[in-house]
């Protein structure tokens, strides 16, 4: 399967420790994109990758939150000191080209905070 | 303000009917793309509409563009209960790289 994979599928966490996701993008997709989605939300939009460089973060995105493509293949995204407010699916994206191109999204990792 | 209003939120209906999930908006979209949804899941692409007035089918779904490129609208042909899932659209801006969501139709098709 050449789609987008994300791990964990699930994670659990107390409130006040660290978490880490994986996203591996569909080869040769040089764009990668972060959403979080919350229960009767689409997805927003976190930040997003060209190759390894970070573009663009939105300001959902604070300063607990750390995302990285540090070969300009796979992605990680950090939340560190969790909230009970980060609970949400954390969903990853991919796309060929710039700008108005499809974005092909991964499984997603269900984070809840207790 | 919702960039992108999806109507109706909520959509319970008998198998074999027809329905129609509407997007709207006051922006002009680049492109629109619609998605399926089902619980624990990503979303899955159904398909991409990029000019004004396109109609596009798939199987018994119908996608069309406004010809604005304001507003998409999704037919379903009598629905089955493997149509059941969350629908969303999604468009980029004109201008814009970030794609942005509704907060989608939640169809139920009852057997």
């Amino acid at each position: 399967d050449t789609g987008v994979s994300q791990d964990p599928r699930h994670k659990i966490t107390k409130r006040g420790q660290n978490v880490t996701f994986r996203c591996d993008p569909i080869s040769e997709h040089n764009r990668l994109y972060w959403y979080r989605q919350t229960l009767g939300q689409g997805p927003e939009f976190l930040t997003y990758f060209q190759n390894e460089a970070q573009l663009e973060k939105s300001r959902l995105l604070s300063d607990r939150f750390s995302a990285e493509r540090p070969k300009g293949s796979f992605s990680t995204l950090e939340i560190q000191r969790t909230e009970q407010g980060d609970s949400a699916m954390y969903l990853c994206a991919s796309s060929l080209r710039w700008g108005a191109d499809t974005q092909y999204f991964g499984p997603g990792t269900r984070l809840t905070v207790l | 303000t919702q960039l992108l209003e999806q109507s109706p939120q909520f959509l319970s209906i008998q198998e074999g009917e027809n329905l129609t999930v509407y997007c709207n908006s006051s922006s002009v979209f680049s492109s629109l793309q619609w998605y399926r949804q089902e619980p624990g899941e990503g979303p899955v692409l159904l398909v991409t509409v990029v000019t004004g007035g396109e109609v596009k089918k798939l199987k018994r779904l119908t996608f069309q563009f406004g010809d604005a490129r304001k507003d998409s609208s999704l037919h379903i042909t009598a629905a089955q209960p493997g149509d059941t899932g969350l629908y969303l659209c999604a468009g980029y801006r004109a201008g814009s790289y970030q794609l942005t969501f509704g907060k989608g139709t939640k169809l139920s098709v009852i057997p």
